[in-house]
């Protein structure tokens, strides 16, 4: 059983749709969870970063954590067709101290179109 | 401008050579990583270097090997025992092995004909 477990989709939405992408995972340690954008043929890059349950908001974006269900969230309103790309969820572990063991650990990712 | 740079952007590779792929950073970041990632499978790590001179094993090292003799430059060889070396290879970087604020290059498509 892979540890970071993420439907790789794909999605199809028209724009402006509502968009959920999720993730669950096994490894009750993870504290640290990210998405990550990916465009085609280009390295992902960080969209949204959060340690604690519950919802971060970021314009468009809203990433969600219930570490009791060990399930994370991305939300997209108003999606637009600049959003298709594969969006890959990453958790870590961290230390007592707060500090992370330095290792990602990624979900499959999931492609996402939005068509106009 | 600060970033990573891969070369080349794709390559082709006889089957039972050798091929090295570039990761250079300008970013000063101490740690870099290597990562693998094929169709339904994510990002999987390669090997990582916290500092110069020296580097780890990921989760799939075998048949790969690299080099951390300047902090700016991580290259990775793949060597003819990797059974399977088609695949989109990603390099990162963060400024420390504890900081997950990865920048990622934007790849190295290798195919093995």
């Amino acid at each position: 059983q892979k540890e970071v477990e993420q439907d790789p989709g794909p999605l199809s939405v028209p724009e402006g749709a509502i968009v959920s992408l999720n993730c669950t995972y096994s490894n009750s340690a993870f504290q640290y969870f990210m998405w990550y954008r990916q465009y085609s043929r280009k390295g992902p890059e960080l969209l949204m970063y959060t340690y604690s349950s519950g919802n971060k908001e970021d314009g468009r974006f809203t990433a969600q954590v219930d570490k009791s269900s060990k399930y994370i969230s991305l939300f997209i309103r108003d999606s637009q067709p600049s959003d298709s790309a594969t969006y890959l969820c990453a958790m870590s572990a961290l230390r007592a101290s707060g500090t992370s063991y330095g290792k990602l650990t990624f979900g499959q990712g999931t492609i996402l179109t939005v068509h106009p | 401008d600060g970033g990573i740079t891969q070369s080349p952007k794709y390559l082709f590779r006889k089957e039972g050579q050798n091929v090295t792929l570039s990761c250079e950073q300008n970013l000063n970041h101490d740690a870099m990583y290597w990562y693998r990632q094929d169709p339904g499978q994510g990002l999987r790590l390669i090997y990582y270097s916290q500092i110069v001179n020296d580097f780890q094993k990921g989760d799939i090292a075998e048949g790969y090997s690299v080099s951390r003799e300047k902090k700016e430059s991580f290259p990775l060889t793949v060597t003819s025992a990797q059974k399977n070396p088609t695949a989109f290879y990603l390099c990162a970087s963060s400024i420390s092995r504890e900081n997950l604020g990865y920048t990622f290059g934007s790849g190295t498509r290798l195919t093995v004909v």
